[in-house]
């Protein structure tokens, strides 16, 4: 257990539709960072937090949001979904924003978009 | 749930052998690498790192080596075990804090 968390484990959904993924990094740990894994393009990092701020973007899609809490949570906002957004997104998080820190990924949350 | 892709190049181990499993990084750039497990159904798990002004660094069974001068960096598994069975990812350091996944490479270990 990685001490990341990550709701829901599963989610199906219809085209069109906008879904929240929401990730708890380990304790004391201020930057949070979203991946997508799909079958074809493996892991792509799509952006970071650091305390409540962004940090570093990615391949994020103008349909695709995220923000840091005060409590540190992050939330990942996907809309206008469409079928090829169906993957494996993941949360990590790290002790720092700066620096060379590992990080410790969360279980994932599976999309489906049907 | 099978949480990788499927064309992904696979290395085939026996119990008890040892394994190398290679990953071309792209970036001279890149000042860390990362070597990650990822059991099917779960989220990739850190395994070892090393920066760049280190060409060896020994864990518990596992070893990585870095080889700037053709941008390339290996993991070594001694006497690998059922438990090893996983896809392996390498990571690079691209830039502040983004790392940048290599394909993968899976391991099938054999009783």
């Amino acid at each position: 257990d990685s001490g990341v968390t990550q709701t829901p484990k599963h989610l199906i959904t219809a085209t069109g539709q906008r879904v929240t993924l929401r990730c708890s990094p380990r304790s004391g740990d201020l930057s949070v960072y979203w991946y997508q894994q799909s079958l074809d393009q493996g892991l792509q990092f799509l952006i970071q937090y650091y305390n409540g701020e962004e940090r570093a973007k990615g391949n994020i899609l103008e349909r695709f949001s995220a923000q840091q809490f005060p409590d540190l949570h992050s939330e990942l906002n996907l809309s206008s979904l469409e079928l090829g957004d169906s993957a494996l997104y993941f949360c990590a998080s790290s002790a720092s924003g700066a620096g060379i820190y590992e990080q410790y990924f969360g279980p994932g949350t599976r999309l489906t978009v049907t | 749930g099978e949480s990788v892709g499927l064309h992904l190049p696979t290395l085939s181990v026996q119990e008890g052998d040892n394994s190398i499993i290679n990953c071309a990084y792209s970036n001279s750039a890149s000042d860390y690498f990362i070597w990650y497990k990822q059991e099917s159904g779960k989220g990739p798990q850190f395994i070892i790192d090393i920066r760049s002004n280190m060409d060896k660094r020994q864990g518990q069974r596992v070893t990585v080596l870095l080889n700037k001068t053709v941008k390339h960096l290996s993991l070594q598994i001694a006497a690998t075990q059922p438990g090893d069975s996983a896809v392996y990812f390498c990571a690079e350091r691209a830039g502040f804090q983004k790392l940048v996944f290599g394909t993968g490479t899976r391991l099938l270990v054999s009783p």
